[in-house]
Parts: C-alpha cells; structure tokens; sequence
C-alpha cells in the first residue's frame, strides 16, 4: 500500500525557520516525483514544487521560487519542505503528494497530477 | 496565468440526485491535463479524474469527468451522503500550475 507520512504540526514564530517532512513508503520511492501544495486557511490548493528523489532534481513553481527549499534523502525515502525565515503568511496546510506521470512543461518546468497524498502539515506562524 | 474557475461555488442537491460541476479556462489546457479531486473535511484531496475523463485507481462510476479545451465537467451521476464535500479541479499542462477554487456540494 502506498503511502505518504508526513510530520506533525508546528507553531513557530516570524522569522524561524523550520523544516517538515514526508517519508513514502509502499512504492519505489526513487522512481516517482513528489510534490507540495499549500492550503491555506479556507482556502484552496497551490502548486508550489516537486522533487525527483532519485537524484534530487527540483522544480519551483514560480510563485514560490526563493521562498522554500525543497530537498530529499533517498536512503530513508523522505522529502522535505523547509523555510529560512517564516512569515505570519507561511501560516497553512502542507501536504506532499506523489506524481504518477510528469509533464514535460515551457521554462524547464515538469508539471503533473497528484495520485496519493500524505495527511497534511499544519504550520502556524504567530508572535 | 491560466485561471479556472469552478461553478458553481456551492451546489445544493439531495442525495440521489446528479450534480454537474464546472471547470472553465481562461485559455485551452494543453492535452486535455485537467484532473479533478474530492476534499473531505479535515482530510487531504483525494484524486478522482486525471486527463479530463480517466477515473483514478478505487473511483466508483458514479464519478465522470469529460470536457475538452478550456471547459470542462465532472458529473456525479447519483450523490451519495458522502459526496456531499469540496471539489477541486487542477491544470497541469501549463506553467504556473493551477487550481480551480472548489466548488462545495451540500445538502439541500
């Protein structure tokens, strides 16, 4: 069974950093791309990156290109989403999803849907 | 930027009943990349349709997606109480990737 484990909620404060997880396991993990979308509160999904574990090959959505870091260790099939200096806006859902087929997109971008999902990460950020 | 807006923003229907959802595009999704998800509360998306119309693995029949272009639609053809959630659908034939706002199927 396929599945995506992601790490517990956080509460942190302006300008922490903070790095969440998501370990696959169930599958070849090195094989398939993962993404993250962030949910905000009440709001809908968004598209902010992928990862190829296999070689840690990285795509950013433009929006959030220098805004996170998106990393993977390949010998304990986790990836990662991590941010240097969190805002109040950071404040979300996080969730990281698996790609079954990848897109190949304009601008070096690869694109594609998402077939499993991990059960979300709540980040808060507040003084 | 291509932007989908999901109709409508809530649909109120009764159990057994079909409900049309709406996908349009602000210009032609390459290939047909559209895919489609059902969000329960407190839960993450679950995939339904991918490429317009292929239901997902585990997908009763009662969901459809089809549409080509720049509309799209999913059906679902006799509404059980747990259908009764938020649906998103998503591009991924252009760049920035985008998602519809949700439309929000409840209980009449």
């Amino acid at each position: 069974e396929v599945q995506l484990v992601q790490s517990g909620a956080a509460v942190k404060k302006p300008g922490e950093s903070l790095k969440i997880s998501c370990k696959g396991s169930g599958y070849s993990f090195t094989n398939y791309w993962i993404g993250w979308v962030r949910q905000m509160p009440g709001k809908g999904l968004e598209w902010m990156g992928i990862i190829y574990p296999g070689d840690s090959d990285t795509r950013y959505s433009p929006s959030f290109q220098g805004q996170v870091a998106i990393s993977a260790d390949k010998s304990i099939s986790a990836t990662y989403l991590q941010w240097s200096s969190l805002k109040a806006s950071d404040t979300a859902i996080y969730y990281c999803a698996r790609l079954p087929h990848i897109v190949v997109l304009t601008n070096n971008l690869f694109g594609g849907y998402f077939d499993y999902w991990g059960q979300g990460t709540l980040v808060t950020v507040s003084s | 930027e291509l932007v989908l807006t999901q109709s409508p923003g809530t649909l109120s229907l009764s159990p057994g009943e079909r409900a049309t959802l709406s996908c349009r595009a602000s210009q032609s999704v390459r290939s047909n990349y559209l895919a489609w998800y059902q969000q329960k509360p407190g839960q993450a998306p679950r995939l339904l349709i991918y490429g317009a119309s292929s239901r997902a693995t585990g997908i009763p029949e009662r969901f459809s997606g089809s549409g080509s272009g720049t509309d799209f639609t999913l059906t679902i053809s006799r509404l059980e109480p747990e259908d009764f959630v938020v649906y998103y659908c998503q591009q991924y034939g252009s760049s920035p990737q985008t998602f519809g706002q949700g439309t929000k199927v409840e209980i009449k």
